[in-house]
């Protein structure tokens, strides 16, 4: 069975600075997606950048980048430039690429920007 | 805006009760996902339905069950309500292929 990790279970810091959020996994599959949700205090879950696992690249979205090290098993957020409405709960999530594709969740990060 | 309609948003019950969560995925897809995220369990994967049948199943209770109609749109019953089932509970819909879950608003759910 596949288990999602994230080891810090909050964090804090001010407007404008880049924080790194991390996350490990265990799985023996070698084709997965990781993917980083966010749920603001609407309680909506929004998906902030997904990382297939036979991609090299890392991925990013605008102030959003993955640091996606597989052999390590690791697959951290990076925010950069931070600003309040980034003030969340941020999952990780691992999901194999074949049989059931459900998602498996980390128990999260409590994010607090500070203006 | 998901695309993922949920309903009802907020739901309070007595124990022993029975409740009906509802869950409209986003238009085309044919895969539903539920799951359940309470404080002290965080979000656990209950039940996905693709096309009308069952795909998967996790950490589901008997007393819980769930359908896909042929509309697609989707179904949880929960029964014989007890204080621990009182969470948030997530609808989500992807489409045939793998990759990303589209989640609803989630619908409250507090047992008392």
């Amino acid at each position: 069975a596949q288990t999602v990790t994230q080891s810090q279970p909050e964090m804090s810091v001010q407007e404008a600075e880049t924080v790194t959020l991390s996350c490990t996994y265990d799985t023996s599959e070698n084709n997965y997606y990781l993917f980083w949700y966010k749920q603001p205090p609407s309680r909506q879950m929004i998906l902030v950048i997904r990382q297939e696992a036979y991609k090299q690249q890392n991925a990013t979205e605008n102030r959003f980048s993955v640091n996606f090290q597989k052999a390590a098993k690791s697959f951290s957020l990076k925010i950069s430039d931070s600003q309040l409405g980034d003030t969340a709960m941020y999952f990780c999530a691992f999901m194999k690429n074949q049989g059931a594709q459900k998602l498996v969740f980390g128990q999260g990060t409590r994010l607090t920007i500070n203006p | 805006d998901s695309g993922v309609t949920q309903t009802p948003k907020h739901l309070i019950t007595a124990t022993g009760q029975r409740v009906t969560l509802r869950c409209s995925p986003r238009s085309g897809d044919l895969s539903v996902y539920w799951y359940q995220q309470s404080l002290d369990q965080g979000l656990q994967f209950l039940i996905q339905y693709y096309n009308g049948e069952e795909r998967a199943k996790g950490n589901i209770l008997e007393r819980f069950s769930a359908q896909q109609f042929p509309d697609l749109h989707s179904e949880l019953n929960l029964s014989s309500l007890e204080l621990g089932d009182s969470a948030l509970y997530f609808c989500a819909s992807s489409p045939l292929s793998v990759g990303e879950l589209f989640f609803g608003e989630g619908s409250r759910l507090t047992v008392l």
